[in-house]
């Protein structure tokens, strides 16, 4: 069975300060891992994935994340927040093999940067 | 990156009627959608997921005749709650992936609020 876990419910930050979104995750054989964002009573919106190669893997608006096979960890983080960055982060993992299966999320994150 | 379109934003209803809400793929094809329901302050729930047509695939304790889907096109699927009750009430969200492969990743529509009073 897939399965994400973020240990934190939230996380604060001040502007300007590096960022960490914490996430492991546990599937059969290879994973597919995601970051999300969700702005309130919105959809999802794509941030970054690990599929092969490159462990550090950069997305939008500044995020990365760098993938940890020994640890089964994907932290997301940016090198210096902005307060448009607050939101709930989602990670999630489908596992590499067997058929089309549904992405799996986490309980999110959210993050809160202060000014 | 690909479009996902959904409708209604939000819906007001009052207990016993039904509401449809549609998903449309505006830019590429989607033999696959999934449905999912967020609870507040919760992660995402799949409820099912829906098959250009064929019959959906339901969670495990998703009742499948509350919650009715169609695929009828590759560019739409419709998630339908039946005899709505105020526990129906939550936050619905489709999803779609362009091609067959594993590996990209899902858009989402911007999500459906349900009251029901």
């Amino acid at each position: 069975a897939q399965s994400v876990a973020q240990p934190e419910d939230q996380v604060n930050v001040a502007e300007g300060n590096p960022l960490t979104v914490k996430c492991t995750y546990s599937v059969s054989g290879n994973p597919y891992l995601f970051w999300y964002v969700q702005y309130p009573n919105r959809g999802l919106q794509f941030l970054l994935k690990y599929i092969t190669g490159d462990n550090l893997v950069k997305g939008s608006y500044g995020f990365e994340a760098e993938f940890n096979k020994s640890q089964t960890s994907f932290h997301l983080k940016k090198p210096s927040a902005l307060v448009s960055d607050s939101a709930l982060y989602f990670c999630a993992v489908r596992s590499a093999e067997g058929g089309n299966t549904p992405l799996v999320f986490g309980k999110g994150t959210r993050l809160s940067v202060i000014a | 990156g690909a479009v996902v379109s959904q409708h209604p934003s939000w819906v007001i209803c009052k207990s016993g009627t039904s509401v449809k809400i549609e998903c449309r793929s505006l830019d590429f094809q989607a033999t696959t959608m999934f449905w999912y329901r967020q609870f507040p302050k919760q992660s995402l729930m799949l409820m099912a997921t829906s098959n250009e047509g064929s019959k959906a695939t339901y969670e495990q304790g998703v009742e499948k005749d509350k919650f009715l889907i169609n695929h009828a096109s590759l560019t739409l699927s419709t998630l339908t709650v039946t005899s709505a009750h105020p526990e129906d009430s939550s936050f619905y969200i489709c999803s779609a992936r362009p091609g067959t492969g594993k590996a990209g990743e899902l858009f989402f529509g911007e999500g459906s609020r349900l009251t029901v009073l």
